[in-house]
């Protein structure tokens, strides 16, 4: 069945700084997904990648979809404590059905 | 303003016992989910519904089945808890029409079987 890996599964970042959280699928996808899970909190979706190469922009958060539709990534610049929580990319194959990566654990230290 | 709820923040229950999760959505939404997530594994999807009286098996269904008799309602059964159950539940619902098809996701249910 479908594999995705997300990595790293834990980033202590400084306050201020960027990081990058990485998302590979083992198969070929429609669309990807990005949620966020504050600590204590449930996932809550952050945005929607469909085509090939596609980047969007939400503020300091930067999403990227492969060109190959097998890979993501989610780019956090001049990162805030409120930044702070899990990210999880969740994958579509095929269908309604989501396959979620382990998740990135995001620290930030003031 | 979108809302899915579940009938427990906590529970526990003893090893053996039959529980029941039950999952509420207010945006007829057509398909409704139910993930486990444990550290380091994150959600891994147990079992789906698309329509009222519908059901397909997720990732690891091993243990568990459901029941869709409304659009609205989407239970977990755990016909006799073991202890590896022992997890936080979550239920989400989406639409099947439009995209993006978001997932929205209740509150979870963090279940311990001792």
């Amino acid at each position: 069945g479908q594999q995705v890996m997300q990595i790293p599964q834990y980033q202590h970042v400084q306050e201020g700084e960027d990081f990058t959280t990485y998302c590979n699928s083992s198969t070929t996808l429609s669309n990807i997904q990005w949620y966020k899970q504050r600590p204590g909190g449930h996932p809550v979706f952050l945005i929607q990648l469909v085509k090939s190469g596609e980047v969007k922009k939400q503020k300091r958060l930067t999403f990227q979809f492969g060109e190959a539709k097998k890979n993501s990534s989610l780019h956090i610049t001049a990162t805030q404590t409120t930044d702070v929580g899990t990210y999880f990319c969740a994958c579509k194959a095929a269908g309604n059905k989501l396959t979620f990566g382990g998740g990135t654990r995001v620290l930030v230290k003031p | 303003d979108v809302k899915v709820t579940q009938s427990s923040r906590y529970l526990v229950k003893r090893t053996g016992e039959k529980v029941f999760l039950e999952c509420v959505q207010d945006m007829d939404h057509e398909n409704m989910f139910w993930y486990r997530q444990d550290p380091g594994l994150g959600l891994r999807l147990i079992y789906f519904s698309y329509d009222v009286k519908m059901k397909e098996k997720g990732d690891i269904p091993e243990g568990y089945s459901v029941s869709r008799e409304k659009k609205e309602r989407f239970s977990l059964i755990l016909e006799s808890a073991s202890t590896n159950q022992t997890s936080m539940y979550l239920c989400a619902s989406s639409n099947r029409g439009l995209s993006p098809n978001e997932q929205y996701f209740g509150p979870g249910t963090r279940l311990t079987v001792t």
